[in-house]
């Protein structure tokens, strides 16, 4: 299985940008990375998926690096309410169900005011 | 709205007991998942299915069933037989069909054994 590795926590100044950093060396070809973050006590939250280019959405940008074997997120402007546990994720080779994702133990992400 | 609703919040099971957790969703979406989640651990995958009247086991299925009768609902059935119930599970969905699509998850069910 593509396994990633974080760091397990990380602190952020509000307002400030959020870089979390996320190694996926055994990444195949054709394996997307997702990110994910969880609030306490909640259900995980959708935030992005690329595969090779960066990616931007409303929440987040997504900065692969050309050999693939690591990524970044980016939230451009953290607030307090984006304190949470960051996963990245890969889908393991072979499978064929999105729901076969490997969640790890995450960032956990602390905003500071 | 549409969402996924996970009912009860809070559930508690005496030894021996079978308890069900429900999962609705109004998404129409095809595909739904059930992980369990331990403290300071990840999510681990304990069934899915990927249509109605159709499930596959996940990485930890024992001691747990489902059903999928209805494309909007897949309840999990935690039996007698799981000897280490205690933790947060979560439901999602996802359209179904395509393998790089996004997750929506429930609010989850903090289950605790008396």
């Amino acid at each position: 299985d593509a396994k990633t590795t974080q760091p397990p926590s990380m602190d952020c100044a509000e307002g400030r940008a959020a870089n979390l950093p996320c190694n996926h060396s055994t990444i195949s070809g054709n394996e997307y990375v997702y990110w994910y973050r969880q609030i306490h006590s909640q259900g995980p939250q959708y935030i992005i998926h690329g595969l090779k280019n960066n990616e931007t959405n409303e929440m987040a940008s997504l900065i692969i690096t050309e050999d693939r074997k690591s990524s970044t997120l980016i939230l451009p402007h953290a607030t307090l309410r984006d304190t949470a546990v960051y996963y990245c994720i890969v889908r393991p080779p072979g499978s064929s169900n999105t729901g076969k994702l490997i969640f790890g133990q995450g960032t956990t992400l602390q905003v500071k005011p | 709205d549409g969402g996924i609703t996970q009912s009860p919040k809070y559930l508690f099971r005496k030894e021996g007991q079978n308890v069900t957790l429900s999962c609705e969703q109004n998404l129409n979406h095809d595909a739904m998942y059930w992980y369990r989640q331990d403290p300071g651990q990840g999510l681990r995958l304990i069934y899915y299915s990927q249509i109605v009247n159709d499930f596959q086991k996940g990485d930890i299925a024992e001691g747990y069933s489902v059903s999928r009768e209805k494309k909007e609902s897949f309840p999990l059935t935690v039996t007698s037989a799981q000897k280490n119930p205690t933790a947060f599970y979560l439901c999602a969905s996802s359209i179904g069909g395509r393998w790089n699509e996004k997750l929506f998850f429930g609010s989850g069910t903090q289950l605790s054994v008396l």
